[in-house]
């Protein structure tokens, strides 16, 4: 069975600067992709950035970007020029790739709040 | 223009009641699932439907009944509900296609299911 930990229940950061949430996941799948989500107040869960295990290159999505290190299994979100609408709840899955099993599996999620 | 909807948005009911939740799709995805966030907002799955055809069914009390009338559409069904319910309930669809943008899982708004 999968896990994934976020060791940061809660973070901060000011208006305009640089933040990274940690994820990390164990798995002996090798086929695999990683999601961020981001759940803000009005609860709805948005797709912030996804990598497939096979890319060595980190996906980017404008202001976010990941650090993916597939051999210690981590997998970390930079937030750059962060905004007040980032303040949400952000959540690190997996799924594995492949076959019809196509579930989630969440950490229990970063509350990041932004500061003006 | 909603990509997946759900109704209702919120839900307050009694103990020993039935209810439905209902869930649509029209991203022609094949795809459907449903998700369940608890007081601490740890998101698990429930179930998943390709096809109409139930593919996963997580640990979930037979109180819980899942209903595909097509692959655009999957209700969720609870007998006899309990304090333990109460919840944010998230359906979720994807094209279901092994490989590629097709397995990332698209959210709804969720519902709000308070049990007194």
């Amino acid at each position: 069975a999968q896990t994934v930990t976020q060791s940061q229940p809660e973070m901060s950061v000011q208006e305009a600067e640089t933040v990274t949430l940690s994820c990390t996941y164990d798995t002996s799948e090798s086929n695999y992709y990683l999601f961020w989500y981001k759940q803000p107040p009005s609860r709805q869960m948005i797709l912030v950035i996804r990598q497939e295990a096979y890319k060595q290159q980190n996906a980017t999505e404008n202001r976010f970007s990941v650090n993916f290190q597939k051999a210690a299994k981590s997998f970390s979100l930079k937030i750059s020029d962060s905004q007040l609408g980032d303040t949400a709840m952000y959540f690190c899955a997996f799924m594995k790739r492949g076959g019809s099993n196509y579930k989630l599996t969440f950490g229990k999620g970063t509350l990041l709040t932004v500061n003006p | 223009d909603t990509a997946v909807s759900q109704t209702p948005k919120y839900l307050v009911t009694q103990m020993g009641n039935d209810k439905s939740i209902k869930c649509e799709q029209n991203l022609g995805h094949d795809t459907m699932y449903w998700y369940k966030q608890d007081s601490k907002k740890f998101l698990k799955i429930m179930f998943s439907y390709n096809n109409k055809e139930l593919i996963i069914n997580e640990t979930v009390p037979n109180r819980f009944s899942p209903k595909s009338p097509d692959k655009a559409h999957l209700n969720l069904h609870i007998n006899s509900l309990e304090l333990g319910d109460s919840a944010v309930y998230f359906c979720a669809s994807s094209q279901g296609v092994s490989g590629g943008p097709g397995e990332t899982q698209y959210f709804g708004p969720g519902t709000r299911l308070l049990v007194l």
